[in-house]
């Protein structure tokens, strides 16, 4: 069964600081990634996703993500990060062959940015 | 921006009580789904929807729930006979169409058993 990794549970930067945030998948077929966010007191919201092409992804509000299929990855990253970045990111996966729908989540990361 | 509506946002109730989560999906969106987060834990699919009839479920998704389309526009869930292990966060979504679209995500229904 496919899985997700987030190995970061909690990430505390600085304003303006740069962030990585690891996702690694087990799953040797063609996949779709997302990366959804949280922010507090909110529903998930969509940040970027992949379905195929240019590997480099630009999402909204300045992040990004990049799909490593040989290390079955797809980290999001950010150069420089705002108060208002403070939320849970989850990294998730889905088949893009046959019939399954569902998504498969990671843990989730826990970003505080100090101000 | 249409988005995903859910009633109620907090909900509690006795253990052995039966509840039934409601949603809105994004009004052109054909794929509905119920997924679940336990305090703490990884947001877990539950089931998908489309046709009117579950397309996928997973281990979780027993004979305690169902799902249901019961007019044009609503989406439920029914847990029957609740139990402790069913607090959580529950989270419906809807997409246009099946693997390659977005899964757009309601505010969630946090379920609290007693």
């Amino acid at each position: 069964a496919q899985s997700v990794s987030q190995h970061n549970h909690h990430v505390i930067l600085s304003e303006a600081a740069s962030l990585e945030l690891g996702c690694n998948y087990s799953y040797g077929g063609t996949v779709n990634l997302f990366w959804y966010v949280q922010y507090p007191g909110q529903h998930l919201q969509l940040l970027l996703k992949y379905f195929s092409g240019d590997p480099l992804v630009k999402g909204i509000k300045g992040f990004e993500a990049e799909f490593i299929k040989s290390k079955f990855s797809f980290n999001l990253r950010k150069p420089s990060v705002q108060w208002s970045d403070t939320a849970e990111y989850f990294c998730a996966v889905i088949l893009s062959s046959g019939s399954a729908r569902q998504l498969t989540f990671g843990s989730g990361t826990q970003l505080t940015v100090l101000p | 921006e249409p988005e995903v509506t859910q009633t109620p946002s907090h909900q509690v109730t006795q253990m052995g009580q039966e509840v039934i989560l409601r949603c809105v999906p994004i009004s052109n969106h054909l794929y509905f789904y119920w997924y679940r987060q336990i305090l703490g834990q990884k947001v877990e699919f539950l089931v998908s929807f489309y046709n009117n009839e579950i397309s996928e479920k997973s281990e979780i998704f027993d004979d305690q729930f169902s799902v249901e389309r019961p007019d044009g526009s609503n989406f439920t869930l029914k847990i029957r006979s609740t139990k402790l292990e069913d607090s959580a966060m529950y989270f419906c979504a809807s997409s246009e169409y099946a693997s390659r679209q977005t899964q757009y995500f309601g505010p969630g229904t946090r379920l609290l058993v007693l």
